[in-house]
């Protein structure tokens, strides 16, 4: 069974539109996170939360907007696309608390046109 | 300034051979995450070390936390094709106890 899932895989769109990617986690997790994994791979977190609330946000740019209808959803949307959003977004999931070990879906690869 | 660093960035090598990557830091912290991320797929958890100096070991890898809390090593014994990937080490640190990835060693282990 899939413990990170998130659709889709790939994604290739024009500048301008919007979108969406959507995950979902059956661990149980309170907290979900979407990072950006960059042309160079370096993975940086985006977003985090905990029980529907955000508790983190890094400085991203408001045409991200992540959405949690639940504890085991957090979809991401993204406005306006620009050519600099092409990149890999990793959904992912923890148990609450510091040092835990988080657990990734498989990437979804944003390509702009 | 990159919190963690990672060396060397890329390295090849051939089937059998022993290596060690390196994750270093001029900050002490609770403990150390190693993930593993494969071509196409996400990081996947291969250790947490808590203790300064501790070693684990984990089949033909083994990962050493420094005595200072700052750094760590892993070493592959005997590498193997399998063991190709990006090799990554993250902390929970930051202002907003973030998790923060290094920017990674990939690791190619040729037959």
């Amino acid at each position: 069974d899939t413990a990170v899932s998130q659709t889709p895989k790939y994604l290739v769109t024009q500048m301008g539109n919007d979108k969406s990617i959507k995950c979902e986690q059956n661990l149980g997790h309170d907290t979900m996170y979407w990072y950006k994994q960059d042309s160079k791979k370096f993975l940086k977190i985006m977003f985090s939360y905990n029980n529907k609330e955000l508790i983190i946000n890094e400085t991203v740019p408001n045409r991200f907007s992540p959405k949690s209808p639940d504890k085991a959803h957090l979809n991401l949307h993204i406005n306006s696309l620009e050519l600099g959003d092409s990149a890999v977004y990793f959904c992912a999931s923890s148990r609450q608390g510091r040092n835990q070990p988080q657990h990734f879906g498989d990437g979804t690869r944003l390509s702009i046109l | 300034t990159q919190l963690l660093e990672q060396s060397p960035q890329f390295l090849s090598i051939q089937e059998g051979e022993n290596l060690t990557v390196y994750c270093n830091s001029s900050s002490v912290f609770s403990s150390l995450q190693w993930y593993r991320q494969e071509p196409g797929e996400g990081p996947v958890l291969l250790v947490t070390v808590v203790t300064g100096g501790e070693v684990k070991k984990l089949k033909r890898l083994t990962f050493q936390f420094g005595d200072a809390r700052k750094d760590s090593s892993l070493h592959i014994t005997a590498a193997q094709p399998g063991d190709t990937g990006l090799y990554l080490c993250a902390v929970y640190g930051g202002s907003q106890g973030n998790l923060i990835f290094g920017k990674g060693t990939k690791l190619s282990v040729k037959p």
